[in-house]
């Protein structure tokens, strides 16, 4: 089983569709989790850090749950600009405080 | 600016050469990482470094070295034993805690000719 799994995509949505991802971690020490975005051709670049009483930053909103060891992320009136591939990322001892990236998933925001 | 650098963007390389990819950040993080991105891929952890003078395999490190001589600078060396070296290379930092985000260079992209 990997380490960090996340939905297969590529999710291909209307604009002003909300849409959601899912992601799931295999290892209940993790301690941080984060979301990344990143552009075809270009480095990761930090979306939003999830915290366990969820937080949201103007159309994103990040959850998780510990006992499911689940993470999300909803994007509501999708942008043509939020098309890139959203990755799930943890971090805890139990990796020696490295990152983990999840597989990603491709959005496609059409109009 | 603050921020972490990498060097150089496109990379060629022959068969049987070593070559080595620049990584210098001004963050002041402890920790620094380099991750291979193949197409359509997700990151996979090469080396990283918690501290100066230390440094750890990752999943893939067969193939490539580092140094940590100083705590800006976490050069990586794809030596000729990389039999695929063609990838995405991509250098990020981070507090040591690692619960603070990691940031991330713009990449180099290595192709073998």
């Amino acid at each position: 089983r990997k380490e960090v799994e996340q939905d297969p995509g590529p999710f291909n949505v209307p604009e002003g569709a909300t849409v959601a991802f899912n992601c799931t971690y295999s290892n209940s020490a993790s301690q941080s989790f984060f979301w990344y975005r990143q552009d075809c051709r270009k480095e990761p670049k930090l979306l939003m850090s999830v915290y366990s009483s969820g937080n949201e930053d103007g159309r994103f909103t990040a959850q998780l749950n510990r006992a499911s060891q689940y993470i999300s992320l909803l994007i509501r009136d999708s942008k043509l600009s939020d098309s890139a591939t959203y990755l799930c990322v943890v971090n805890g001892p139990n990796y020696g405080q490295n990152f983990v990236f999840g597989p990603g998933t491709r959005l496609s925001v059409l109009p | 600016d603050g921020g972490i650098t990498q060097s150089p963007k496109y990379l060629f390389r022959k068969e049987g050469q070593n070559v080595t990819l620049s990584c210098e950040q001004n963050l002041n993080h402890d920790a620094m990482y380099w991750y291979r991105q193949d197409p359509g891929q997700g990151l996979r952890l090469i080396y990283y470094s918690q501290i100066v003078n230390d440094f750890q395999k990752g999943d893939i490190a067969e193939g490539y070295s580092v140094s940590r001589e100083k705590k800006e600078s976490f050069p990586l060396t794809v030596t000729s034993a990389q039999k695929n070296p063609t990838a995405f290379y991509l250098c990020a930092s981070s507090i040591a805690s690692g619960l603070k985000e990691a940031f991330f260079g713009q990449g180099t992209r290595l192709t073998v000719v």
